[in-house]
């Protein structure tokens, strides 16, 4: 079974720091494209970062550029964030995601149920 | 960035009946449009791909349309579990990846 878990959020100051990570299993990791979605209390959904097969090339959105880092590590089977700087607005439900496959989908074909950060002023 | 709109923000729906949700684009994105449903307290799950390709597992009710701006979901016919928040997202022109801002099914 294809699966993602999420780990690590919890409370935090602003200013502070905290590491996400995702445990994948049931595929093989190392040759999907991964990505963070965000979801705050009762919003939509937010795209924060991607990073592709070998951890080599990332992007993420502009509000969070300069302040979240994705990485993996392909041996564990795991992504991660690392959010420093932690604003009020960065908390919600953080989802780690799969990229489809197929060259040209870049579509979310996997979520996992996600981890939530909570970050008090 | 591509903005992505959804409408209606609510749409109320006896079971049985047929939904019909829309999501325009504020740019072309081809046929790179997917939706994705998510229940309460749950995670979002894939409905649909490339505007009109069921993902796997979904049932036949469920059926996407258009291309360019303008694009479309289908209920064929709403049974209890699908009464959810549906998201649209483009993946045409990225980054970054852009999602509507989700259209509620409720019941009537």
């Amino acid at each position: 079974e294809v699966q993602l878990v999420e780990s690590g959020g919890g409370l935090v100051q602003a200013g502070e720091s905290v590491r996400l990570s995702c445990a994948a299993s049931g595929f093989t990791f190392s040759t999907y494209w991964m990505h963070w979605v965000r979801q705050a209390p009762g919003k939509g959904l937010l795209w924060v970062s991607r990073i592709d097969k070998d951890g080599t090339v990332t992007t993420s959105v502009d509000s969070v550029k300069g302040r979240f880092t994705i990485s993996r590590d392909n041996a564990k089977n795991t992504v991660y964030l690392q959010m420093n700087s932690l604003r009020v607005e960065d908390t919600g439900v953080y989802y780690c995601v799969r990229e489809a496959p197929d060259a040209g989908a870049w579509f979310l074909d996997v979520w996992g149920k996600g981890t939530t950060v909570t970050v008090s002023s | 960035e591509i903005v992505v709109t959804q409408s209606p923000a609510t749409l109320s729906v006896s079971p049985g009946e047929r939904a019909t949700l829309s999501c325009r684009a504020s740019q072309s994105v081809s046929s790179k449009l997917a939706w994705y449903q998510q229940k309460p307290g749950q995670s979002p799950r894939l409905l649909i791909y490339a505007a009109s390709t069921r993902a796997t597992g979904i049932p036949a009710r469920f059926s996407g349309s258009g291309s360019g701006t303008e694009f479309t979901l289908t209920i064929s016919s709403l049974q209890s579990e699908d009464f959810a928040i549906y998201y649209c997202q483009q993946y045409n022109d990225w980054p970054p990846w852009t999602f509507g801002q989700g259209t509620k099914v409720e019941i009537k």
